[in-house]
């Protein structure tokens, strides 16, 4: 059980390109989900906690419109970077919360040339 | 002061030896303790979690925590090269479902 799955998993693209990633939670309801950016040899960073039917709370120093989250179910969170520049290539992964346990996904790899 | 400190490693142990794996955290008010395996590339899966002083055990593994000395630790019994591996400490305070996370601490299990 609490199978979350993340896609895509790879991504490479230009600069400028807005990419969306999504995270479902396959077999239970998930109010809360999780996006973490990792950068290479560092730990996971909270980048923002998504509210299902509200808005995400952000953490400090990550630009909401740049990073923009929608959670729109109970099984269905989605980020979309806009205008993605190479400072933006990162390890991008969601956890969803089942009974206060984060349940990760697969993770995106980003990739903007 | 990081509010939950690892030891960065890498911590380097023998095959079939107990591998010892510690973190600290700040905040007091702190209620629920996990700790995640990380594979390279990979993202985090979930070993154990632990919520009251004591150990815990689930298999190879006994988690331990100390709430006086803000402490909790990670014992692999019989470890294998397999569990070569970065583990994350993760704690979670008193309201809401976020995570702290801890650096990690590399684990090599040689052969």
């Amino acid at each position: 059980g609490a199978v979350v799955s993340q896609h895509p998993s790879w991504v490479i693209c230009k600069s400028g390109t807005s990419v969306k990633i999504e995270c479902r939670s396959l077999d239970f309801q998930a109010t809360t989900m999780f996006w973490y950016r990792q950068f290479p040899k560092q730990s996971l960073m909270l980048m923002a906690t998504s509210n299902e039917g509200s808005k995400a709370t952000y953490e400090q120093g990550v630009e909401k419109d740049k990073f923009l989250i929608n959670h729109a179910s109970l099984t269905l969170s989605t980020l979309t970077v806009t205008s993605a520049h190479p400072e933006d290539s990162s390890f991008y992964i969601c956890s969803a919360s089942q009974g206060g346990t984060q349940h990760f996904g697969d993770g995106t790899r980003l990739s903007i040339l | 002061q990081k509010e939950v400190e690892q030891n960065s490693g890498p911590l380097s142990v023998p095959e079939g030896a107990i591998a010892s794996l510690n973190c600290t955290y700040s905040d007091r008010g702190s209620q629920s303790f996990f700790w995640y395996r990380q594979y390279s590339g990979k993202s985090p899966e979930l070993i154990m979690s632990i919520y009251s002083n004591g150990d815990k055990e689930d298999g190879r593994f006994t988690a331990q925590l100390n709430k006086a000395s803000q402490y909790v630790s990670l014992l692999i019994r019989d470890s294998q090269p397999s569990d070569s591996a970065t583990y994350l400490c993760a704690v979670r305070g008193l309201y809401g479902n976020k995570l702290v996370f801890g650096a990690g601490t590399i684990l090599r299990v040689k052969s």
